[in-house]
């Protein structure tokens, strides 16, 4: 099946810096990749849409100042939490999909923790 | 609109079955569902498309009632295994993205 790779797993960050999370289709191109967040013991909340070249599609109630999306290629996305703060500690996951297949393919996720 | 899943739920015994629900009040396009393992990505069991689609690998299956904008995942003669957060994904349109039921959380024991 279709690979997603995120990267980093886990990190550990202080409060007020910046966090940058990369999500790569590795044997496919997605033009549109999805984020997610995910509390503990909680559903995937859709945070935004990531387009290749174009820019992303925000949910409401998610700040794009605080969270950068950039598509650059048609196989990577990176999410960037900017000043982060404990509230932002979270399991972020992105997802894509081959543009051939109808499911959608998770990467690993990358638990992040602001101390 | 978040679609609702039921139960919240659910212990098992090895090798009972279960039946996990969830629905919508928006017309789909596709579910799909996910397992979950604690602190792991979700991962992808199977999607359904047509009203009334019914599929299955081993034993679990499921079905999809597009009239109704339910779609039921059942899973027989559960293994340990089967343990994790069971998750419903929808969405409305080609390659939209999927917004994702509260989750089931079945635990299967010995």
């Amino acid at each position: 099946g279709a690979v997603v790779s995120q990267h980093p797993s886990w990190v550990i960050c202080k409060s007020g810096t910046s966090v940058k999370i990369e999500c790569r289709s590795l044997d496919f191109q997605a033009t549109t990749m999805f984020w997610y967040r995910q509390f503990p013991k909680q559903s995937l909340m859709l945070m935004a849409t990531s387009n290749e070249g174009s820019k992303a599609t925000y949910e409401q109630g998610v700040e794009k100042d605080k969270f950068l999306i950039n598509h650059a290629s048609l196989t990577l996305s990176t999410l960037t939490v900017t000043s982060a703060h404990p509230e932002d500690s979270s399991f972020y996951i992105c997802s894509a999909r081959d543009g051939g297949r109808l499911e959608a393919f998770f990467g690993q996720g990358t638990r992040l923790t602001v101390v | 609109q978040q679609p609702v899943q039921s139960p919240q739920a659910v212990i098992l015994r090895e090798g009972e079955d279960a039946v996990i629900n969830c629905s919508s009040s928006k017309a789909l396009y596709s579910v799909h569902w996910y397992r979950q393992k604690h602190g792991e990505a979700p991962v992808f069991l199977m999607i359904l498309l047509k009203g009334g689609e019914q599929k299955g690998h081993e034993k679990i299956s499921a079905s999809f009632n597009e009239k109704k904008q339910q779609s039921s995942l059942y899973l027989t003669a559960s293994q340990l295994s089967y343990s994790g957060t069971y998750f419903c994904g929808t969405e409305r349109g080609g390659n939209t993205p999927l917004v994702f039921g509260k989750g089931t959380r079945l635990s299967v024991i010995a």
